[in-house]
């Protein structure tokens, strides 16, 4: 079983629509969580850190269900500018590991 | 402040060519990683280090050698280049707090 499973979608959602994104994770021994962005032909870059009592900037949403082991990303009021891929990672509580989702990718359509 | 680079950018290798991609960090970070990222894989660890003159396996490590003689540089090798080693390399360096800063990025491709 993977340690991380998403959706892959593709989701397209027009502008101004909300959207979420769910991501799994197989280890309960898990303890950091993260949402990175990734661009076509880019590098990963850090969204967001995801805590136990969920965590709102600006339009994005992540929230964290440990009794189900799962994370979410929530993007609200879409932007064209969102469109890209995103990561759902997970760090166990011991070693030095980061292990990332194969991303889900969103469209925002105009 | 740079954040994290990575040499060279793009790269076409033969079958049995070796090369040496290079990783430069100038934020301080303990903590580097080698990832490859393949259509559908999703970013596997090849190798990573926890400091100056440590480095340990990751999920993919066959192929590849590493080494972290200096605190901010971590290279990258493959001695006899395959073509199932085509791939977008990407470095990383971590802060404990904030996750992981990638690099731009190498695409490699093994004819």
């Amino acid at each position: 079983r993977k340690e991380v499973e998403q959706d892959p979608g593709p989701f397209n959602v027009p502008e101004g629509a909300t959207v979420a994104f769910n991501c799994t994770y197989s280890n309960s021994a898990s303890q950091s969580f993260f949402w990175y962005r990734q661009d076509c032909r880019k590098e990963p870059k850090l969204l967001m850190s995801v805590y136990s009592s969920g965590n709102e900037d600006g339009r994005f949403t992540a929230q964290l269900n440990r009794a189900s082991q799962y994370i979410s990303l929530l993007i609200r009021d879409s932007k064209l500018s969102d469109s890209a891929t995103y990561l759902c990672v997970v760090k166990r509580n011991t070693g030095y590991q980061f292990y990332f989702g194969t991303g889900t990718s969103l469209t925002v359509i105009p | 402040n740079a954040g994290v680079t990575q040499t060279p950018k793009f790269r076409v290798l033969k079958t049995g060519q070796s090369m040496t991609l290079l990783c430069a960090q100038d934020m301080n970070h303990e903590y580097m990683y080698w990832y490859r990222q393949d259509p559908g894989m999703g970013l596997r660890l090849i190798h990573y280090s926890v400091g100056e003159g440590t480095t340990a396996k990751g999920e993919v490590p066959d192929g590849y050698n590493v080494s972290r003689l200096k605190k901010q540089n971590f290279l990258l090798g493959l001695e006899s280049a395959a073509p199932s080693q085509t791939s977008v390399y990407f470095c990383a360096s971590r802060d404990e707090a904030r996750g992981e800063y990638f690099g731009p990025g190498t695409r490699l491709t093994v004819t």
